[in-house]
């Protein structure tokens, strides 16, 4: 079974230029995470989702940050502008069923903002 | 910010010895999770324990929890140097599948 699928592993951008970053899940994963990871430091939540519906967000820079999960399977996040604070991993992760099961990351799409 | 702190920040010990890191959190939980994480991968992950759980393993792995300290210890044994990676603890407070994560540990297995 394959498992989380990010693209692009690796992205350069300058400044100000939109930047898209796609997931898809684990086939029958409700549950979808975006985290943002800088370097030497844990991943900090994003957005979560439970099917199509975004119930956490709570963290996400609204004013540059936006994301969507189409029929609830896979999803995108945009930047738009990026700034250079932004160059980190972005990370997806996706679980099953109720509170407390294990959440299955992908590999992670590495953003450079130069 | 961040639910969890990961202590010590980075371990060095020799193959076959045991590597012990711990977590504290700051509010109460329904479980709390360990990670590892290999030099520019994703996280996989290794040993989840409910609140109402002191003590579970899994293979050479170890994990206590104290609720009343809000804290949990990592136990590896008989370390190898694949080992090798970063660990976090993940906590779970809210009523879905939120986890947070902790500031990692680094840990070095020299052969």
């Amino acid at each position: 079974e394959a498992g989380v699928v990010q693209s692009p592993r690796y992205k350069i951008i300058e400044k100000k230029q939109p930047v898209a970053f796609w997931c898809n899940p684990i086939s029958g994963h409700n549950t979808l995470y975006w985290y943002l990871q800088n370097l030497g430091q844990g991943p900090e939540l994003l957005i979560r989702y439970e099917n199509e519906e975004a119930v956490d967000d709570s963290q996400l820079p609204k004013d540059r940050f936006s994301a969507e999960r189409l029929k609830g399977v896979d999803s995108t996040l945009k930047i738009q502008p990026a700034e250079l604070g932004d160059s980190a991993v972005y990370l997806c992760a996706s679980s099953f069923g109720s509170a407390g099961t294990e959440a299955f990351f992908g590999q992670g799409t590495r953003l450079t903002v130069v | 910010s961040q639910q969890g702190e990961e202590d010590p920040q980075a371990l060095s010990i020799q193959e076959g010895e045991n590597a012990t890191m711990n977590c504290s959190y700051k509010t109460s939980i329904n479980n709390l999770q360990w990670y590892r994480q290999n030099s520019g991968r994703g996280l996989v992950h290794l040993i989840l324990i409910r609140s109402n759980e002191r003590e579970k393993h899994s293979g050479r792995l170890r994990v206590t929890l104290d609720t009343s300290k809000k804290s949990s210890s990592l136990l590896i044994t008989a370390s190898r140097a694949a080992d090798t990676a970063s660990y976090f603890c993940a906590t779970d407070a809210g009523t879905g599948n939120q986890f947070y994560f902790g500031t990692g540990t680094s840990l070095t297995v020299i052969p």
